[in-house]
């Protein structure tokens, strides 16, 4: 178990509407990503981070900002969800640059 | 083209059988490799790092061959339990030296009795 948890693990929303997904990891690491996974696509990179305020952008990042103001904690954001944004959320942590990855259990996201 | 490319499937295979995944990526400077398996609707999961001399876990063995670029996952004897989504990861290397570990879209094998 690598400690991370994402809220919420489920939430409809309405287009428009602003959303804003956490990524929670109690091991103090410095990287973590944020991925979007959908089917025919597998997992896209949206958002990265290794460390406090430093993130950096993935491939499908349009749409999607995020914060990191302490290391535990990786916000995702939403600024004005689209239909197009509904898709299964999972945050990742590294223990460092060439290590696996570890996953949350995922967010599932519908925009309505 | 994708950094990293597999072949989606779906794999059918009776139990019993030895099968193969290839994984191919395009950075050559890619630093370190992984095969992941994930179950329906739940997050992957780390199977086993690739080395570069290959390397085993019992029925599942990983070979990297930097030369072509690809990576391989062979899965003998297979069971039902194997049935699942297997994808693979690379961590390309970029400028400044923060890794990306860049996803393949997954390969779908189905074990059937």
């Amino acid at each position: 178990d690598a400690g991370i948890t994402q809220s919420p693990r489920h939430k409809v929303t309405e287009t428009g509407t602003p959303v804003t997904l956490r990524c929670h990891q109690t091991e103090n690491h410095r990287y973590m990503y944020w991925y979007r996974q959908d089917p025919g696509h597998g997992l896209r990179l949206i958002h990265y981070s290794y460390g406090v305020k430093d993130t950096d952008k993935g491939e499908v990042s349009d749409g999607y900002s995020v914060s990191r103001s302490k290391t535990e904690d990786f916000l995702l954001t939403l600024e004005s969800a689209t239909s197009s944004q509904t898709s299964v959320y999972f945050c990742a942590i590294k223990t460092g640059p060439n290590t696996e990855a570890f996953f949350g259990q995922g967010t599932r996201l519908t925009v309505v | 083209r994708k950094e990293v490319e597999q072949d989606p499937g779906p794999f059918n295979v009776p139990e019993g059988a030895t099968v193969a995944f290839n994984c191919t990526y395009s950075n050559s400077a890619s630093q370190s490799f992984f095969w992941y398996r994930q179950d329906c609707r739940k997050e992957p999961k780390l199977l086993m790092s690739v080395y570069s001399s290959g390397n085993e876990d019992g029925r599942f063995t990983a070979q990297l061959n930097r030369a072509s670029q690809y990576i391989s996952l062979l899965i003998r004897d297979s069971k039902l339990s194997d049935s699942a989504t297997y994808l693979c990861a690379v961590n390309p290397l970029f400028s400044g030296g923060y890794n990306k570990l860049i996803f393949g879209a997954g390969t779908r094998l189905a074990v059937h009795p």
